[in-house]
């Protein structure tokens, strides 16, 4: 079976700082990552995606995860956050022959100025 | 282009009362799953549609059902509610098995 743990529950960082949001997952077979963002009262949407490729994926607003197959990891980064990239982060995974995609607890990314 | 719509947005049930929530899929997908998400936690996986069909179904008991109609919208029923129920249902739709998933913003049931 496959799981998702995101190590932090919460993450407060200051404007303009870097940021790591961890992300670890179990599986037996090739995966497909994900990363999803819950903006304060807004459903999740996408944030990136590892399909296939490149193991650095980015995102449009400066965010971006690498995928390092031998950690079973997929920390999401971004080198200098702002107050708007208050939200709560959720890390997934969908194995390449099943259907569901199963979701980390989360990860509440708090900007302070 | 209308995203994923879900109705109502909030609801109140008695426990052991039934409730039946709905669900509109994006332009163009074909494919729905629902989550219960409890306060705090990650979205947890209740079960897919496909073509009409549960197609994969989580750890979640028989009192949770679903249904998806031919133009692909879906409804999640749930009977016999539990205090335990309460959460924000999400629906998601995609185009096909691991493609990224498109949210509505959910249905806040509280059940008392």
């Amino acid at each position: 079976a496959q799981s998702v743990t995101q190590l932090d529950s919460q993450v407060p960082v200051f404007e303009e700082a870097p940021v790591e949001l961890r992300c670890n997952y179990s599986s037996s077979v090739s995966v497909y990552l994900f990363w999803y963002v819950q903006y304060p009262n807004q459903g999740l949407q996408l944030l990136l995606k590892y399909l296939s490729g490149s193991t650095l994926v980015e995102s449009i607003n400066g965010f971006e995860a690498e995928f390092n197959k031998s950690q079973t990891s997929f920390h999401l980064r971004k080198p200098s956050v702002h107050i708007s990239d208050t939200a709560e982060y959720f890390c997934a995974v969908s194995d390449t022959g099943g259907f569901k995609t199963i979701f980390g607890a989360g990860t509440r990314l708090f900007v302070k100025a | 282009d209308a995203g994923v719509t879900q109705s109502p947005t909030h609801l109140i049930k008695t426990r052991g009362q039934q409730v039946t929530l709905r669900c509109s899929p994006k332009s163009g997908h074909d494919t729905v799953s629902w989550y219960q998400q409890a306060l705090g936690q990650g979205p947890q996986f209740i079960f897919q549609y496909y073509e009409e069909e549960e197609r994969q179904r989580g750890n979640f008991p028989d009192r949770f059902s679903g249904h998806q109609f031919p133009n692909y919208s879906s409804e999640l029923n749930v009977n016999a509610l539990l205090l335990g129920d309460s959460a924000l249902y999400l629906c998601a739709s995609s185009t096909g098995s691991n493609s990224p998933l498109h949210f509505g913003n959910g249905t806040r049931l509280t059940v008392t």
